[in-house]
């Protein structure tokens, strides 16, 4: 079965950092672009960043650009998010998934999410 | 920054047809994807590259393209279909794509 599971996720002050993470499972972890996605409360979508198969490749959304770091290992068949210098409008639960065709393919399947408060 | 627009809520009455549009302008030169999200859970693609259906989706849920506008139609809708639409797509200007997601769209069954 494909799974994806992150964690990581808690409360922050602003200002601060938080490193989440998704472990894959049950496919070739290192042949798919990978992306987060982050949902606000009671708000939409909102793709966050994306990054090749062997890592050499990623962008971000202008909003978190120098401030999200995204990266993978594929020996540990892994994607992690570094936040850093967090602000509350980014306060969301966080999905990781697995981007389909390319990198601006399809996302299937989701993780269960992870949430980050920003609050001080 | 590129944008895909959806109407905010569609409404209507067990049996009937939804349409979900979503305009942008590179859609023309970009495929559309459409997800289903119900409360608490994570988005489940329900159309993908524009018209395709995955395996497990059921027939009822359809895609089509016309010039800057994708449309979701679910033909004969049941209760279960009430959930929050969202559009996918990317941005297919500048020097390294976006991804992009449309707004979402609250579709009631009445």
């Amino acid at each position: 079965e494909v799974q994806l599971v992150e964690s990581g996720g808690g409360l922050v002050q602003p200002g601060g950092s938080l490193s989440l993470s998704c472990a894959a499972s049950g496919f070739t972890f290192s042949n798919y672009w990978m992306t987060w996605v982050r949902q606000a409360p009671g708000k939409g979508l909102e793709w966050v960043a994306h990054i090749n198969q062997d890592g050499s490749k990623s962008n971000s959304v202008g909003s978190v650009k120098g401030r999200f770091t995204i990266s993978r290992d594929n020996a540990k068949n892994s994607l992690y998010l570094q936040m850093n210098n967090l602000r509350v409008e980014d306060t969301a639960v966080y999905f990781c998934s697995r981007s389909n065709y390319d990198g601006f393919g399809w996302f299937a399947p989701w993780g269960q999410g992870t949430l980050v408060t920003v609050s001080s | 920054s590129y944008e895909l627009t959806q109407p905010p809520s569609v409404s209507v009455s067990p049996g009937q047809t939804a349409r979900i549009p979503c305009s942008g302008d590179a859609l023309p030169k970009q495929y559309a994807y459409w997800y289903q999200q119900k409360p608490g859970q994570a988005p489940v693609v329900v159309i993908y590259k524009d018209t395709e259906r995955p395996s497990g989706i059921p027939e009822r849920f359809s895609g089509s393209s016309s010039g800057t506008t994708v449309t979701l139609t679910i033909s004969g809708v049941q209760a279960e279909d009430e959930a929050d639409y969202y559009c996918q797509s990317a941005d297919s200007s500048g020097s390294y794509r976006d991804v992009v997601f449309g707004g979402g769209t609250k579709l009631t069954v009445l």
